[in-house]
């Protein structure tokens, strides 16, 4: 059973580019989240989504910033016109359910954004 | 609004010494609590989870415990390694909130 899977590990893009960074979570959990990392810092959540659905969005960055999860494929976080301030860590985790009564959260091992 | 507080921010013990990382959390109305380690730039591993109706959890040298009234959990290392450094994070899942985390180095 394959757990959270994020690609691509690595991402370099340059000023004004666009970033796109997926997730699949693991097999059976349809609930999922995104964080993001910046360098000696914490998780900083940004959206949580259901199938079709953004739940809360709360985290998320007003311009620039997108997130889906469609009925079939993964979720994907999508950041338009990348600035260097974007260069941090995105992490995905999954859960079967929201308030995660016995599973808690699964994490992908993230991807790396470089903006240059 | 759920905020989750981790005291100290850094720590630094000699190897053998047991050790405690504290996590606290402003609403209590919680299901569970979860501990991930997070090695510098790796993904985090979850720990343990400690439920809301449990007041401990134990897996190996860790132990945390959990007391919602007060709105504290510890996260317990006994006999610490070199192996164990790493920074230690506490979650709220529920409220999808994180701790700032608190960088534990092991000193051989």
């Amino acid at each position: 059973n394959a757990g959270v899977m994020q690609n691509p590990r690595h991402l370099v893009r340059r000023r004004g580019q666009e970033a796109r960074l997926r997730c699949s979570p693991m097999k059976g959990h349809s609930h999922v989240y995104w964080y993001r990392q910046l360098p000696e810092e914490g998780l900083k959540f940004m959206v949580y989504l259901q199938k079709e659905n953004i739940i809360d969005e709360s985290g998320m960055p007003k311009e620039r910033f997108s997130a889906e999860f469609p009925k079939e494929g993964p979720s994907i976080l999508r950041i338009q016109q990348v600035v260097r301030g974007d260069s941090a860590a995105y992490f995905c985790a999954s859960s079967p359910v929201k308030g995660i009564r016995g599973g808690g959260y699964t994490f992908g091992s993230g991807t790396r954004l470089t903006v240059v | 609004k759920q905020e989750v507080t981790q005291i100290p921010a850094a720590l630094s013990v000699p190897e053998g010494e047991n050790l405690v990382l504290n996590c606290s959390f402003t609403d209590s109305a919680i299901y569970n609590l979860q501990w991930f380690r997070q090695d510098p730039g790796k993904g985090l591993t979850s720990l343990l989870l400690i439920q809301s109706s449990q007041r401990e959890q134990t897996s190996g040298r860790l132990n945390a415990s959990l007391d919602k009234s007060s709105g504290r959990s510890t996260l317990y290392i006994a006999a610490s390694q070199p192996g164990d450094s790493a920074t230690y994070l506490c979650a709220v899942p529920n409220d999808m909130r994180f701790g700032a985390g608190t960088r534990l180095t092991v000193k051989p």
